[in-house]
């Protein structure tokens, strides 16, 4: 069965500290690969994307993600956090259809 | 600028009306998807379509039904509304086969009462 699991529901940064949201997935082949983020009331945006290739992707807002198969993770990673980036982030694998994980909500202190 | 418009940001309605989402892009996109949100649970395919006039059922379709007449438009469709359906309710559009990744809608939150 294909799966996403982002082990952590909450995580809680200092600002300026860095960040790694963890990701895994089940899936049958290697598939598409997306970071996507949420600000409270709104829809999803597209951090960045992976298809194939160099496995540390960039993506907006200074976001980096890197895959690693051996693993099946796509760990989304910043090095310096804001107090704009508070929100809940998504991974998603797929092809057409993408499978979604449960969120990890980011929190970030001051 | 390219979107993706839900028609309602809000909607209240009864327990057993027919409830109707719509969901327009104007990116010429062929795929669409209609997920809902709940806390806890991420976000939970219920139909899809991948072009005019065909749907699909995804992981969680008891309960709607999906109406595609036109390219742009794909409507989500609560037969009966009940209080479990209460959620968020997320459309979302895509090209096909590139893996572009999704455009999201705003989203309506659907409170059945």
């Amino acid at each position: 069965a294909q799966s996403v699991t982002q082990p952590d529901i909450h995580i809680t940064v200092s600002e300026g500290a860095s960040l790694e949201l963890r990701c895994n997935y089940s899936y049958g082949a290697t598939p598409y690969l997306f970071w996507y983020v949420q600000s409270p009331g709104q829809g999803l945006q597209l951090l960045l994307k992976y298809f194939s290739g160099d496995t540390l992707v960039q993506g907006i807002k200074g976001f980096e993600a890197e895959f690693k198969r051996s693993q099946s993770s796509f760990n989304l990673r910043k090095p310096s956090v804001h107090w704009s980036d508070a929100a809940e982030y998504f991974c998603a694998v797929g092809f057409q259809k993408l499978v979604f994980g449960t969120g990890t909500r980011l929190l970030v202190s001051p | 600028d390219v979107k993706v418009t839900q028609s309602s940001r809000y909607l209240v309605k009864r327990t057993g009306e027919k409830v109707f989402l719509e969901c327009v892009q104007d990116m010429d996109h062929e795929n669409m998807f209609w997920y809902r949100q709940d806390p806890g649970l991420g976000l939970r395919l219920i139909y899809f379509s991948y072009d005019v006039k065909m749907k699909e059922k995804g992981d969680i379709p008891e309960g709607y039904s999906v109406s595609r007449e036109k390219k742009e438009r794909f409507s989500l469709i609560l037969e009966s509304a009940s209080t479990n359906q209460t959620s968020m309710y997320l459309c979302a559009s895509s090209l096909p086969g590139q893996g572009g990744g999704y455009t999201f809608g705003s989203g309506t939150r659907l409170t059945v009462v």
